[in-house]
């Protein structure tokens, strides 16, 4: 049972306009969430985060929203550069704090 | 620093042959995690080890999988008598410490094809 879901698994968005990507998840229980971007025969690397006491975080062009009451989180790339094309992937920590749970990831385009 | 390093990089084995991935984690870092990710899939959490505790081995799929990690650094996972769905990306990440704000670090991952 997929508990983060990542409902897109494409988006295209030209060079210097803003990329959204949307997770979902289902656990209440999730306190910690993170946003990894990964590149072709590379691992995950991460990118930004967010707790889940509060309902943004930025950081340079990359900003996280937490909508808890919806269960709920986006990341906001603007602008939008081609270096940023890539594979992201939602996850969110569990309560005890070990256990990583991952969306499907979204492949993210970025059009020069 | 040096990162999370995987080996092999590449792995194509035949059905049925035992195989053997090797994670060494960043120095100092006490947690390691293995993961799964076949095609067009998220990542599957296959087992997690912190210090000194017993491993957590929820996500392990099968009793063909299992896996060790040494002296508190260097993991290996053994997939025994290899099925073609075991054919997916298997990635290794390390983390300084236990706590849900503590990130993870992940290795390149090895690509393994079964035949």
């Amino acid at each position: 049972d997929q508990q983060v879901k990542q409902n897109s698994p494409s988006l295209s968005v030209q060079e210097g306009r803003i990329s959204i990507l949307n997770c979902d998840y289902t656990n209440s229980m999730f306190d910690y969430f993170l946003w990894y971007k990964k590149y072709p025969a590379e691992g995950p690397t991460f990118l930004i985060s967010i707790s889940s006491i509060k309902d943004k975080n930025e950081d340079g062009r990359f900003t996280v929203f937490l909508n808890k009451s919806a269960k709920h989180l986006s990341l906001h790339i603007v602008p939008s550069q081609p270096g940023d094309s890539a594979v992201y992937f939602c996850a969110a920590v569990s309560n005890t704090g070990n256990q990583f749970y991952f969306g499907t990831g979204t492949s993210l385009t970025v059009i020069p | 620093g040096a990162g999370v390093s995987q080996s092999p990089s590449n792995k194509v084995t035949e059905k049925g042959k035992d195989v053997e991935l090797r994670c060494d984690p960043i120095s100092g870092h006490t947690a390691l995690y293995w993961y799964r990710q076949s095609l067009g899939q998220g990542l599957e959490f296959l087992i997690y080890f912190q210090g000194n505790s017993a491993p957590d081995k929820s996500g392990l799929p099968s009793d063909r999988f299992s896996a060790e990690r040494t002296g508190g650094s260097v993991s290996t996972l053994t997939i025994q008598r290899t099925q073609q769905e075991d054919s997916a990306v298997y990635l290794c990440a390390s983390r300084r410490a236990s706590g849900s704000t503590e990130t993870q670090y992940f290795g390149p991952g090895t690509r393994l094809l079964v035949l």
